[in-house]
C-alpha cells in the first residue's frame, strides 16, 4: 500500500481481555517496528522486526505482550489480559534499510482504552 | 545509557516568529538523526541527518546536525498556526542492524495567530 496501515484505529476494550492489532506495512519495506505512546509520554520502543531474523523484544514491557510477523508483511500485536496502564496509542512503523541510516514511516496508530 | 534529549519541552509563539528547538544526544554508536512532526496520533517524518554541517531544508523548515556538539537544531521561520505540533528528534542506534530508534521527549510548539 500507500502507507503503513494500522487496525482498528480505536479499540475500547474491558480490562482482563485480550486485544490484537494489526500492521501493514508499506510494500517493500522489510524492517517493522511497534511503538507506544502513553498520554504525555514520549515513544517507547517495542518489539523490532527485521526480514527473517529472530525479532528485537527488547522493549516489551511484560509477558502479556506479544507480537508476529508472517510472511515477512502484516504484523499483529497482541496483549492478553489487558491492564488499564496498557491504555496508550500504539504506533507501527516500516522501513526500508539503507546504508546511511532509516527513514522510519509511521501508521496512524491505534488508541487502545482500556476500561 | 543511551538517550535524547531535547530543549525547550514546550514553547508558545505567534504568527510570524522564528523558532529554532534542540535536540542532544548522547549514543554510542550513532547511525542518523531524524526529525518529526506529531499533530494527532502519526508522526510525519521532516529531515533525516547524517553529516555533520550540511544543513536540510524544506520551505520554511531547517535542520542541521553538529556530530562534534551531539545535537542538532530544527529552525522554522514565519510560523504558522498550522506548524503547532509535537516536534521529535530520534536517533538511530547503529549498534545492531535494527535501526531502533531512541526518541526525545519532544518539544510542544504552539503558534498564536
Amino acid at each position: 500500500g500507500a502507507g503503513v496501515s494500522q487496525s482498528p484505529s480505536n479499540k475500547v476494550t474491558e480490562k482482563g481481555k485480550d486485544v490484537e492489532l494489526r500492521c501493514d506495512p508499506i510494500s517493500g519495506h522489510t524492517a517493522l517496528y511497534w511503538y507506544r505512546q502513553s498520554l504525555g509520554q514520549g515513544l517507547e520502543f517495542l518489539i523490532y522486526f527485521q526480514g527473517n531474523s529472530a525479532p528485537d523484544k527488547s522493549g516489551l514491557p511484560s509477558d502479556r505482550f506479544s507480537a508476529e510477523r508472517t510472511g515477512g508483511s502484516v504484523s499483529t500485536l497482541t496483549i492478553q489480559r489487558t491492564q488499564q496502564e496498557d491504555s496508550a496509542v500504539y504506533l507501527c512503523a516500516s522501513s526500508s534499510m539503507g546504508s546511511s541510516g532509516n527513514t522510519i514511516y509511521f501508521g496512524e496508530g491505534s488508541w487502545l482504552t482500556v476500561v | 545509557e543511551d538517550k535524547v534529549v531535547q530543549s525547550p519541552l514546550s514553547l508558545v509563539v505567534h504568527e510570524g516568529d522564528t523558532v529554532t528547538l534542540n535536540c542532544s544526544y548522547e549514543v554510542t554508536n550513532f547511525r542518523s538523526l531524524l526529525w518529526y512532526k506529531q499533530e494527532k496520533k502519526a508522526p510525519t517524518f521532516l529531515f533525516m541527518l547524517t553529516s555533520s554541517g550540511i544543513e536540510k531544508k524544506s520551505g520554511r523548515l531547517s535542520s542541521i546536525l553538529d556530530k562534534k556538539e551531539l545535537s542538532s537544531i530544527l529552525n522554522i521561520t514565519a510560523t504558522q498556526t498550522g506548524d503547532s505540533a509535537i516536534y521529535l528528534c530520534a536517533v538511530v542506534d547503529g549498534s545492531s542492524n535494527t535501526g531502533k530508534l531512541i526518541f526525545g521527549q519532544g518539544t510542544t510548539l504552539q503558534v498564536k495567530p
